[in-house]
């Protein structure tokens, strides 16, 4: 079954750390690939996003994640997190034409 | 970019009873969707609400429990009827333009909790 995976499901971390998510999907041909953030108590925003172009993608708050076809990979990375990234990541794939599949999401906590 | 209101954005029910969650869109979109969160996990799509015909659920939901309505191109409403324990979540709305961009917006949700 096509499907869209995310390696980690609690990742805990020291403010100034660098953070990589993994994300994995199964779909073959065209997708266009998300990453969707979920802060403590609000709603979920969209992070960054990548439809074609260069495959590296910068978003909000020093984001970034590379699209690696080859790999079916879009894994998401922060070179130094903050307090403040504690949430939770989801990872989400649109295959063109079809509907958006999520990812069973990261929890990330950051300590001071 | 859409933004999406809710309503209710949270509500207290009793078994047995029905429920209806409002949303609407600030532009006009092609697609809006319904989403349920449970508690600690991912996003499950219900169904796709189609503007002027009969929604498409996914696999395990079912129009008698989910009826959804799309009168126009920025309103939809998700009822959840005959509600249970088990239907305590947190329902999102959710649109796409198609036309111009394929970007999935969210609502704020809807934290349901059914006595």
């Amino acid at each position: 079954a096509q499907s869209v995976s995310q390696h980690n499901h609690h990742v805990i971390l020291s403010e100034a750390a660098s953070l990589e998510l993994g994300c994995n999907y199964s779909y073959g041909g065209t997708v266009n690939l998300f990453w969707y953030v979920q802060y403590p108590g609000q709603h979920l925003q969209l992070l960054l996003k990548y439809f074609s172009g260069d495959p590296l993608v910068k978003g909000i708050k020093g984001f970034e994640a590379e699209f690696i076809k080859s790999k079916f990979s879009f894994n998401l990375r922060k070179p130094s997190v903050q307090w403040s990234d504690t949430a939770e990541y989801f990872c989400a794939v649109n295959p063109l034409g079809s509907k958006l599949s999520f990812g069973a999401g990261t929890t990330v906590t950051v300590r001071a | 970019s859409a933004v999406i209101s809710q309503k209710p954005s949270r509500d207290i029910c009793q078994r047995g009873t029905s429920l209806t969650i409002q949303c609407q869109v600030d532009s006009q979109v092609t697609m809006m969707f319904w989403y349920r969160q449970q508690p600690g996990q991912s996003l499950t799509l219900i169904a796709t609400a189609n503007q002027g015909s009969e929604a498409t659920y996914e696999s395990g939901f079912v129009i008698d429990k989910f009826p959804i309505s799309r009168p126009n191109l920025t309103f939809s409403t998700l009822t959840v009827s005959n509600m249970s324990p088990e239907d305590s979540s947190i329902y999102l709305c959710s649109a796409r333009d198609g036309r111009t961009q394929e970007t999935q917006y969210f609502g704020p949700g809807t934290r349901l909790l059914v006595l």
